[in-house]
């Protein structure tokens, strides 16, 4: 597509519950990144993926927090037994790949936890 | 702990005046220096970046300065416009690296009519 899709655009869940937030990347790159944004935290790197790979999955914040990526393209987001403190924006990211920035943002999911 | 630190918090220009952001870096070894800017309910958008070889780079009315002694580097909107209004966000990396894109905590800009 022409830009970083992400889905839902919205997502309002109870507490408890487990969701999956999708991200579709600029047809191409290689490179995909998830952020979480909020008041308190501002832009946190969460996880990033070159190709399939995600090497490094310590800036998840918790290990209920989980990511994969298949056929080197659309990538989902999923955070188990939802917490208040999950409520945030989570932000998708995609470049041609790790050595040739810039990175190109989605419009985000707004996450709220009731 | 990586750290890019941004000011001021929030600033109001007049229209046609000079926006200046400023940004401070601690690890040397970033590479690459870009500026994001945001609107309400959209994700952040590149505006325009930078590596440390570099001291100065321009793209319309939006400079960018990096003083790579001081580890600091500035947005300059000149001939700043209503449109211009946003959330504008300084970032460090490393080219290549596994830590994504270091934020600082954005600055919130208001150009008065």
């Amino acid at each position: 597509g022409a830009g970083v899709s992400q889905s839902p655009s919205n997502k309002v869940t109870e507490k408890g519950k487990d969701v999956e937030l999708r991200c579709d990347p600029i047809s191409g790159h290689t490179a995909l990144y998830w952020y979480r944004q909020s008041l308190g935290q501002g832009l946190e790197f969460l996880i990033y993926f070159q190709g399939n790979s995600a090497p490094d999955k310590s800036g998840l914040p918790s290990d209920r927090f989980s990511a994969e990526r298949t056929g080197g393209s659309v990538s989902t987001l999923t955070i188990q037994r939802t917490q208040q403190e999950d409520s945030a924006v989570y932000l998708c990211a995609s470049s041609l790949d790790l050595w040739n920035q810039p990175q190109h943002f989605g419009d985000g999911t707004r996450l709220s936890i009731l | 702990q990586q750290q890019v630190k941004q000011s001021p918090q929030s600033l109001i220009v007049q229209k046609g005046g000079i926006s200046i952001i400023n940004c401070a870096y601690e690890n040397t070894a970033f590479d690459y220096f870009p500026w994001y800017q945001q609107f309400p309910g959209k994700g952040p958008a590149l505006l325009i970046a930078i590596r440390p070889d570099v001291s100065e780079k321009k793209e319309g009315r939006f400079t960018i300065s990096f003083n790579k002694s001081a580890k600091q580097f500035s947005l300059h909107i000149m001939d700043s416009q209503p449109g211009d209004s946003a959330t504008y966000f300084c970032a460090a990396s490393f080219v290549g690296g596994a830590d994504g894109l270091t934020f600082g905590k954005g600055t919130h800009l208001i150009i008065q009519p």
